[in-house]
């Protein structure tokens, strides 16, 4: 089945741009999505991008898709400790089980 | 406009006890999905519902049974349960393939 796959944990100093990485297994088109949680909240979607696009930018944020290796990343810009939350890539099959596979979900951190 | 409204917020039951986690919401979507949260994972799809009448399983059902008598509720019902459903519980809906899932605010639920 799908695979996403993301590192645990990322510290910045505010100011600085934060890259949080993703890795997916699913082949077929499909949507890829960037949540935020923060403490005791449910999930806010930040930014997607459907698997035939190479980048969009929102922003702050900026998402590229290197297809070839199946990589998906978020760069945030000027980062701020408001910033500091989970991130959750996650993706959805073009067609078929409309189902989000999520990754474990990055935590950030930003230090003043 | 509520969204996605979830209660109770914070559920403790006793190993073997029954309960029901509700879910509503007022956007007219179709889709809905319960997901739990388990600490350093990413949130895995438990049932899903297309529609009114209509539900399936996700990737972890057992344990858990959902109905959906209507566009709005979609409630998810523990029948007996056991210290691993201890959680935090998500309710979303969806309305276009590909387009933002709404997340409730969560239920955490503790067995003891």
């Amino acid at each position: 089945g799908e695979d996403v796959e993301q590192s645990l944990f990322l510290s910045v100093r505010e100011g600085d741009s934060s890259v949080i990485n993703c890795t997916y297994t699913d082949s077929s088109s499909t949507y890829l999505y960037w949540y935020k949680q923060e403490p005791g909240a449910g999930l806010q979607l930040l930014t997607y991008i459907f698997s035939n696009m190479d980048m969009k930018q929102d922003q702050r944020l900026t998402v590229l898709l290197n297809k070839k290796d199946k990589h998906l990343s978020l760069r945030i810009a000027d980062t701020q400790t408001g910033d500091s939350a989970i991130y959750f890539c996650a993706e959805t099959p073009y067609t078929g089980r409309r189902a989000l596979t999520f990754g474990s979900g990055t935590r950030l951190q930003v230090q003043p | 406009n509520a969204g996605v409204t979830q209660t109770p917020k914070f559920q403790v039951l006793k190993t073997g006890q029954s309960m029901t986690l509700q879910c509503a919401q007022d956007m007219n979507h179709e889709y809905m999905s319960w997901y739990r949260q388990d600490p350093g994972m990413g949130l895995r799809l438990i049932h899903y519902s297309v529609g009114a009448g209509i539900t399936d399983q996700g990737e972890v059902p057992n344990g858990y049974n959902v109905s959906r008598s209507t566009t709005e509720d979609f409630p998810l019902r523990l029948l007996s349960a056991a210290p691993s459903q201890t959680s935090v519980y998500f309710c979303a809906t969806e309305g276009r393939r590909g387009t933002e899932a709404f997340f409730g605010q969560g239920t955490r639920l503790t067995v003891v």
